[in-house]
Protein backbone atom coordinates (compact mmCIF):
# COMPACT_ATOMS: atom_id res chain seq x y z
CA UNK A 1 0.00 0.00 0.00
CA UNK A 2 0.90 3.58 -0.88
CA UNK A 3 2.35 5.47 2.66
CA UNK A 4 2.34 8.93 0.49
CA UNK A 5 -0.28 9.16 -1.76
CA UNK A 6 -0.46 12.54 -3.95
CA UNK A 7 -4.02 12.56 -6.23
CA UNK A 8 -3.27 15.25 -8.50
CA UNK A 9 -1.25 14.62 -11.64
CA UNK A 10 -1.75 18.29 -12.30
CA UNK A 11 -3.01 21.80 -11.04
CA UNK A 12 -3.60 24.54 -13.59
CA UNK A 13 -3.98 28.30 -11.35
CA UNK A 14 -3.99 31.78 -12.16
CA UNK A 15 -0.95 34.22 -11.48
CA UNK A 16 -2.39 35.39 -8.09
CA UNK A 17 -4.84 33.17 -7.05
CA UNK A 18 -4.40 30.18 -3.78
CA UNK A 19 -4.07 26.82 -4.77
CA UNK A 20 -4.20 23.47 -2.69
CA UNK A 21 -2.17 20.62 -3.48
CA UNK A 22 -3.38 17.55 -1.38
CA UNK A 23 -1.12 14.61 0.28
CA UNK A 24 -2.58 11.71 2.46
CA UNK A 25 -0.09 9.78 4.09
CA UNK A 26 -0.22 6.01 5.96
CA UNK A 27 1.91 5.39 9.03
CA UNK A 28 1.28 3.44 12.32
CA UNK A 29 4.03 5.37 14.20
CA UNK A 30 3.21 8.21 16.28
CA UNK A 31 6.27 9.82 15.31
CA UNK A 32 6.66 10.74 11.99
CA UNK A 33 7.52 13.90 10.32
CA UNK A 34 6.11 15.56 6.90
CA UNK A 35 7.81 17.21 4.42
CA UNK A 36 6.75 19.52 1.04
CA UNK A 37 9.45 19.29 -1.88
CA UNK A 38 9.31 22.08 -5.04
CA UNK A 39 10.98 20.56 -8.13
CA UNK A 40 11.24 23.06 -11.33
CA UNK A 41 12.14 21.88 -14.29
CA UNK A 42 15.86 22.09 -13.49
CA UNK A 43 16.11 19.67 -11.08
CA UNK A 44 16.88 20.95 -8.02
CA UNK A 45 14.37 19.45 -5.08
CA UNK A 46 13.82 22.24 -2.97
CA UNK A 47 12.75 22.37 0.65
CA UNK A 48 9.32 24.42 1.61
CA UNK A 49 7.56 23.19 4.60
CA UNK A 50 7.98 20.35 7.77
CA UNK A 51 4.94 19.49 9.71
CA UNK A 52 5.60 17.42 12.85
CA UNK A 53 3.37 15.03 14.02
CA UNK A 54 3.28 16.34 17.25
CA UNK A 55 2.91 20.01 16.15
CA UNK A 56 0.04 21.80 17.76
CA UNK A 57 -0.75 24.21 14.84
CA UNK A 58 -0.62 24.43 11.61
CA UNK A 59 2.98 24.94 9.93
CA UNK A 60 3.53 28.21 7.87
CA UNK A 61 6.69 29.30 5.70
CA UNK A 62 5.25 32.55 3.95
CA UNK A 63 3.06 31.83 1.11
CA UNK A 64 3.57 28.35 1.76
CA UNK A 65 1.25 26.96 4.95
CA UNK A 66 0.45 23.15 5.34
CA UNK A 67 -3.26 22.30 6.31
CA UNK A 68 -2.35 19.48 8.77
CA UNK A 69 -5.67 17.34 9.53
CA UNK A 70 -4.55 14.12 11.58
CA UNK A 71 -7.37 12.24 12.04
CA UNK A 72 -7.72 12.23 8.31
CA UNK A 73 -4.29 11.79 7.74
CA UNK A 74 -3.74 14.45 5.55
CA UNK A 75 -0.86 16.98 4.58
CA UNK A 76 -2.15 19.42 2.23
CA UNK A 77 -0.24 21.79 1.05
CA UNK A 78 -1.47 25.74 0.02
CA UNK A 79 -0.01 28.13 -1.62
CA UNK A 80 -1.56 31.68 -1.40
CA UNK A 81 -1.21 34.12 -4.20
CA UNK A 82 0.46 32.15 -6.95
CA UNK A 83 3.33 32.97 -9.07
CA UNK A 84 4.76 32.22 -12.13
CA UNK A 85 8.03 30.94 -10.60
CA UNK A 86 5.73 28.04 -8.49
CA UNK A 87 4.88 26.66 -11.87
CA UNK A 88 7.06 22.91 -11.01
CA UNK A 89 6.41 19.67 -9.14
CA UNK A 90 5.69 19.54 -6.24
CA UNK A 91 6.84 16.53 -3.74
CA UNK A 92 4.70 15.39 -0.62
CA UNK A 93 7.67 12.95 1.53
CA UNK A 94 7.04 11.53 4.89
CA UNK A 95 9.85 10.39 7.46
CA UNK A 96 9.02 7.68 9.98
CA UNK A 97 9.93 7.54 13.75
CA UNK A 98 13.01 9.25 16.02
CA UNK A 99 15.12 6.01 16.72
CA UNK A 100 17.05 5.26 13.74
CA UNK A 101 19.46 7.93 12.51
CA UNK A 102 19.93 8.05 8.49
CA UNK A 103 16.08 7.17 7.74
CA UNK A 104 15.12 8.04 4.05
CA UNK A 105 12.14 9.90 2.84
CA UNK A 106 8.95 8.22 1.29
CA UNK A 107 7.94 10.04 -1.56
CA UNK A 108 4.78 10.43 -2.77
CA UNK A 109 4.29 10.61 -6.92
CA UNK A 110 4.10 14.22 -6.97
CA UNK A 111 1.78 17.37 -8.62
CA UNK A 112 2.40 19.52 -11.30
CA UNK A 113 1.19 22.65 -11.41
CA UNK A 114 1.20 25.28 -14.15
CA UNK A 115 0.51 29.34 -13.25
CA UNK A 116 0.04 31.27 -16.11
CA UNK A 117 -0.75 34.78 -16.33
CA UNK B 1 23.17 28.21 4.39
CA UNK B 2 21.64 25.07 3.62
CA UNK B 3 23.53 24.25 0.77
CA UNK B 4 24.87 20.95 -0.83
CA UNK B 5 26.67 21.19 -4.25
CA UNK B 6 27.20 18.13 -6.32
CA UNK B 7 29.44 18.07 -9.59
CA UNK B 8 29.05 17.66 -12.37
CA UNK B 9 25.64 19.02 -13.53
CA UNK B 10 25.96 17.10 -16.62
CA UNK B 11 27.57 13.47 -17.33
CA UNK B 12 27.59 11.47 -20.54
CA UNK B 13 29.37 8.74 -20.38
CA UNK B 14 29.63 5.31 -22.49
CA UNK B 15 28.80 1.93 -20.88
CA UNK B 16 32.68 0.98 -20.37
CA UNK B 17 33.56 4.18 -18.76
CA UNK B 18 34.19 4.95 -15.35
CA UNK B 19 32.80 8.23 -14.33
CA UNK B 20 32.63 9.69 -10.09
CA UNK B 21 29.28 11.71 -8.99
CA UNK B 22 30.49 14.09 -6.03
CA UNK B 23 28.66 16.05 -3.29
CA UNK B 24 30.00 18.24 -0.66
CA UNK B 25 28.09 19.69 2.01
CA UNK B 26 29.41 21.91 5.13
CA UNK B 27 26.44 21.96 7.13
CA UNK B 28 27.76 19.82 9.82
CA UNK B 29 25.19 17.06 8.95
CA UNK B 30 25.59 13.47 9.62
CA UNK B 31 23.83 11.51 7.05
CA UNK B 32 23.92 11.70 3.78
CA UNK B 33 21.99 10.27 0.52
CA UNK B 34 22.03 9.01 -2.81
CA UNK B 35 18.35 9.06 -4.91
CA UNK B 36 18.14 8.50 -8.27
CA UNK B 37 14.84 10.38 -10.21
CA UNK B 38 13.64 9.31 -13.47
CA UNK B 39 11.59 11.81 -15.65
CA UNK B 40 8.43 12.88 -13.59
CA UNK B 41 8.58 9.95 -11.06
CA UNK B 42 9.90 10.55 -7.46
CA UNK B 43 13.09 10.19 -6.32
CA UNK B 44 14.11 6.61 -5.29
CA UNK B 45 16.45 6.05 -2.44
CA UNK B 46 19.49 4.22 -3.37
CA UNK B 47 22.29 4.93 -0.22
CA UNK B 48 22.29 6.21 3.22
CA UNK B 49 25.32 6.83 4.62
CA UNK B 50 24.93 7.82 8.61
CA UNK B 51 28.14 9.22 10.81
CA UNK B 52 30.35 7.95 7.39
CA UNK B 53 29.02 4.18 7.79
CA UNK B 54 26.82 2.45 4.97
CA UNK B 55 23.67 2.08 6.73
CA UNK B 56 21.13 1.20 4.22
CA UNK B 57 21.55 0.07 0.51
CA UNK B 58 18.03 -0.53 -1.15
CA UNK B 59 19.73 -3.79 -3.65
CA UNK B 60 21.38 -1.33 -5.97
CA UNK B 61 23.39 -3.07 -8.18
CA UNK B 62 27.30 -3.30 -8.12
CA UNK B 63 28.16 -0.90 -11.42
CA UNK B 64 26.99 1.56 -8.68
CA UNK B 65 29.29 2.05 -5.72
CA UNK B 66 29.20 5.04 -2.84
CA UNK B 67 32.20 6.07 -0.95
CA UNK B 68 31.77 8.37 2.02
CA UNK B 69 35.82 9.19 2.29
CA UNK B 70 34.93 11.94 5.34
CA UNK B 71 31.73 13.44 6.91
CA UNK B 72 31.55 15.98 4.58
CA UNK B 73 31.57 14.68 1.40
CA UNK B 74 29.69 11.46 -0.57
CA UNK B 75 30.71 9.90 -3.76
CA UNK B 76 29.26 7.46 -6.37
CA UNK B 77 31.49 5.41 -8.24
CA UNK B 78 30.16 4.42 -11.67
CA UNK B 79 31.13 1.68 -13.55
CA UNK B 80 29.63 -0.33 -16.77
CA UNK B 81 26.53 1.71 -16.71
CA UNK B 82 23.47 0.33 -18.44
CA UNK B 83 21.16 3.12 -20.96
CA UNK B 84 18.03 2.32 -18.24
CA UNK B 85 20.71 4.18 -15.66
CA UNK B 86 20.19 7.35 -17.58
CA UNK B 87 19.08 9.78 -14.83
CA UNK B 88 18.98 12.62 -12.63
CA UNK B 89 21.03 11.77 -9.64
CA UNK B 90 20.43 14.00 -6.09
CA UNK B 91 22.89 13.65 -2.95
CA UNK B 92 20.51 15.08 0.09
CA UNK B 93 21.69 15.56 3.74
CA UNK B 94 20.43 15.90 7.02
CA UNK B 95 21.48 16.73 10.42
CA UNK B 96 20.54 13.76 12.20
CA UNK B 97 22.08 14.47 15.71
CA UNK B 98 19.52 13.87 17.98
CA UNK B 99 16.33 15.33 19.22
CA UNK B 100 13.49 13.55 16.92
CA UNK B 101 14.79 12.41 13.84
CA UNK B 102 11.78 13.21 12.10
CA UNK B 103 12.45 17.23 12.25
CA UNK B 104 16.05 16.08 10.32
CA UNK B 105 15.05 17.70 7.07
CA UNK B 106 17.18 16.87 3.88
CA UNK B 107 18.40 19.04 2.32
CA UNK B 108 19.03 18.27 -1.79
CA UNK B 109 21.87 19.50 -4.22
CA UNK B 110 21.06 20.13 -8.10
CA UNK B 111 21.56 17.10 -9.12
CA UNK B 112 23.67 15.69 -12.15
CA UNK B 113 22.07 14.72 -15.21
CA UNK B 114 23.73 11.80 -15.93
CA UNK B 115 22.89 9.98 -19.95
CA UNK B 116 24.75 6.10 -20.88
CA UNK B 117 24.88 5.58 -24.55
Amino acid sequence: AQKITQTQPGMFVQEKEAVTLDCTYDTSDPSYGLFWYKQPSSGEMIFLIYQGSYDQQNATEGRYSLNFQKARKSANLVISASQLGDSAMYFCAMREGERQAGTALIFGKGTTLSVSS
Amino acid sequence: DTEVTQTPKHLVMGMTNKKSLKCEQHMGHRAMYWYKQKAKKPPELMFVYSYEKLSINESVPSRFSPECPNSSLLNLHLHALQPEDSALYLCASSQDQGGSLAKNIQYFGAGTRLSVL
